[in-house]
């Protein structure tokens, strides 16, 4: 079955970077795009990046381009979220999801349980 | 950018109870509409894509409508699991983009 696991986050000081791994598993990896989606305490969805399914082309949310970067890792099944200049606006728990179908860039098909990042001095 | 609204931000209802939840875009989004759930410390889950089609394990309680700028997800006759927080989301297709509404919570009356 499809597993998705986040790791990385934690505390940092603003203008600190962090950088997010989430390991797939229990499907063919370079078939999907993938996207990360982040939700910042007791708040709603915001997405925040994808990636396709062969790492050529990324897109993200304004709230982070210039700042965020996604990238992939075949040999290792892992995505990841490289995150510079921190804010505590960029406070949240951070999923990644693969998307529905292998057909562009879909919907968040399947999530992972995700992982918070909390951006304090 | 476009914008989704969700209503009501939170509905009442018992299990049992027909719900009918509303998301509004700013602009056509046509079919390119998405609905999750959302329970308490878990990560979203899909229900519905393309504004119509249920996804795999989605009960058939659940069912999507809609196209253009008005959406509708109706759950026939309420579960005890179904009260969670219901998320829209829309795709833009180039390039793309990604929007969520604010989200209806639905909650035992």
């Amino acid at each position: 079955q499809v597993q998705l696991v986040e790791s990385g986050g934690g505390v940092v000081q603003p203008g600190r970077s962090l950088r997010l791994s989430c390991a797939a598993s229990g499907f063919v990896f370079i078939s999907y795009a993938m996207h990360w989606v982040r939700q910042a305490p007791g708040k709603g969805l915001e997405w925040v990046a994808v990636i396709s399914f062969d790492g050529n082309n990324e897109y993200y949310a304004d709230s982070v381009r210039g700042r965020f970067t996604i990238s992939r890792d075949s040999s290792r099944n892992t995505l990841y979220l490289q995150m510079n200049s921190l804010t505590t606006e960029d406070t949240a728990v951070y999923y990644c999801a693969r998307a529905l179908g292998k057909d562009g860039y879909s919907y968040g098909g399947f999530w992972g349980q995700g992982t918070l990042v909390a951006v304090s001095s | 950018e476009i914008v989704l609204t969700q209503s009501p931000a939170t509905l009442s209802l018992s299990p049992g109870e027909r719900a009918t939840l509303s998301c509004r875009a700013s602009q056509s989004v046509s079919s390119y509409l998405a609905w999750y759930q959302q329970r308490p410390g878990q990560a979203p889950r899909l229900l519905i894509y393309d504004a119509s089609n249920r996804a795999t394990g989605t009960p058939a309680r659940f069912s999507g409508s809609g196209s253009g700028t008005d959406f509708t997800l109706t759950i026939s006759s309420l579960e005890p699991e179904d009260f969670a927080v219901y998320y829209c989301q829309q795709r833009s297709n180039w390039p793309p983009r990604y929007t969520f509404g604010q989200g209806t919570k639905l909650e035992i009356k």
